[in-house]
């Protein structure tokens, strides 16, 4: 099965701070790839996902920009932080039946 | 676009009740998976149900699909303070997995 490899699993960062949030796969090859953020207790909230190299479709118009310079990496990226970017983000690796995540990275912007 | 809505969003109850949790679409899935997730780490799969009117039973869990494909259930029998976290459920549709709303469960003891 896959494994996700999210980092780093903290970070505190100043508002106007560039971000960069690395997830990388093993164990399988032309994943479909997701970042999601998660308010506390709540669900969660599709930002980018990936099919392929270079492939990068957003949900949601925000201050995040997403890549995917390999098959198996995935970065998040913001060139300045908001306050409101504040949050748990999740990679997420698409299995045959099922998603594989990574441990989280958690951010507050300060 | 919110695919999958759970309810309730937040539950608290006593060691020992029973609890379910629901989660409905207006969308047909091809799978449905039931997730739990411990406060900062990543979601857990639980189950996984494809067959609509499928019945999974997991310890003191029991997972439903509706005959639809389009909503499931997850209900916990004697509920205990380790069941405490956050329920997820999500379904494939297409190429993307769509995550439900979130069902915060707390079992007191």
């Amino acid at each position: 099965s896959q494994t996700i490899h999210q980092w780093p699993a903290t970070l505190v960062q100043p508002v106007g701070s560039p971000l960069s949030l690395e997830c990388t796969v093993e164990g399988t090859s032309n994943p479909n790839l997701y970042w999601y953020r998660q308010a506390a207790g709540r669900g969660l909230q599709l930002l980018f996902y990936s099919v392929g190299i270079g492939q990068i479709s957003s949900e949601v118009p925000q201050n995040l920009s997403a890549s995917r310079p390999q098959d198996r990496q995935f970065i998040l990226s913001s060139k300045k932080l908001l306050l409101s970017d504040s949050g748990f983000y999740l990679c997420a690796c698409e299995g045959a039946t099922e998603a594989f995540f990574g441990q989280g990275t958690r951010l507050t912007v300060v | 676009t919110q695919l999958l809505e759970q309810s309730p969003q937040f539950l608290s109850i006593q060691e020992g009740e029973n609890l379910t949790v629901y989660c409905n679409s207006s969308s047909v899935f091809s799978s449905l998976q039931w997730y739990r997730q411990e406060p900062g780490e990543g979601p857990v799969l639980l189950v996984t149900v494809v067959t609509g009117g499928e019945v999974k039973k997991l310890k003191r869990l029991t997972f439903q699909f509706g005959d639809a494909r389009k909503d499931s259930s997850l209900h916990i029998t004697a509920a205990q303070p380790g069941d405490t976290g956050l329920y997820l459920c999500a379904g494939a549709l297409g190429n993307q997995f769509y995550f439900g709303t979130g069902t915060s469960l707390t079992v007191i003891p």
